[in-house]
């Protein structure tokens, strides 16, 4: 069975500081994607980046980047100069090829407050 | 473009009854998959449907149950509600039903079930 661990509940900086998001997965599967969400208080989850379990380059998009790393079945997510509006709770997920169904399998979440 | 909507935004019910979810996906797509978040936890997989068929469904009794609809619309229906069933239930829809697991789930707000 997979699951998918975010040990970091919840994490308070203040604006400008870099934060590390952990994500630890755990499948048999070797093709696999990997998720990174977030969700303001809104409540709509936002997509933010896809990842295949065949492409460990890490990504930077913006003040965003993602290290993805399989040897230790890592996917984290740091944000750089983090600003008030990154407040929200972002969420790690993995999606396996179930043969008919696309789902899902998300962690607990971790919770960022950025103040000022 | 309107994104994914949900009806109704907040309801309250007690235990016993029923309740009647509903979800219209993004203009085009065909996809809907219903997901349960009980506070402080990541989303669980419910229900997915692809052109009117359910193509997976997670570890819930049959308690719940979901439709699709010819214009892509679904509804979601929990019978005899019990005070666990509290949570936010979001909906999701696809382009297309991607069992590889490369799925982009595009997420509504959600409902948010109190049972009293």
């Amino acid at each position: 069975a997979q699951k998918v661990t975010q040990a970091q509940t919840e994490i308070s900086v203040v604006e400008k500081e870099d934060v590390t998001l952990d994500c630890v997965y755990e499948t048999r599967d070797t093709t696999y994607y990997l998720f990174w969400y977030k969700q303001p208080p809104s409540g709509e989850l936002v997509f933010l980046i896809r990842r295949n379990s065949f492409d460990e380059q890490n990504e930077i998009s913006g003040r965003y980047s993602w290290n993805f790393q399989k040897s230790t079945s890592s996917f984290n997510f740091t944000i750089t100069a983090s600003q008030v509006v990154d407040s929200a709770v972002y969420f790690c997920a993995l999606s396996l090829n179930t043969g008919t169904a696309s789902k899902l399998t998300f962690g607990t979440g971790t919770r960022l407050q950025v103040t000022l | 473009d309107a994104g994914v909507t949900q009806s109704p935004t907040h309801l309250i019910k007690t235990r016993g009854q029923h309740v009647t979810l509903r979800c219209s996906p993004i203009s085009g797509h065909k996809s809907v998959s219903w997901y349960q978040q009980v506070l402080g936890q990541g989303p669980q997989f419910i229900f997915q449907y692809y052109e009117k068929e359910e193509r997976g469904r997670g570890n819930f009794p049959d308690r719940f149950s979901a439709r699709q609809f010819p214009n892509y619309s679904s509804e979601l229906n929990v019978n005899a509600l019990l005070l666990g069933d509290s949570a936010l239930y979001l909906c999701a829809s696809s382009l297309r039903s991607d069992y590889s697991g490369a799925n982009v789930l595009t997420f509504g707000a959600g409902s948010r079930l109190t049972v009293l």
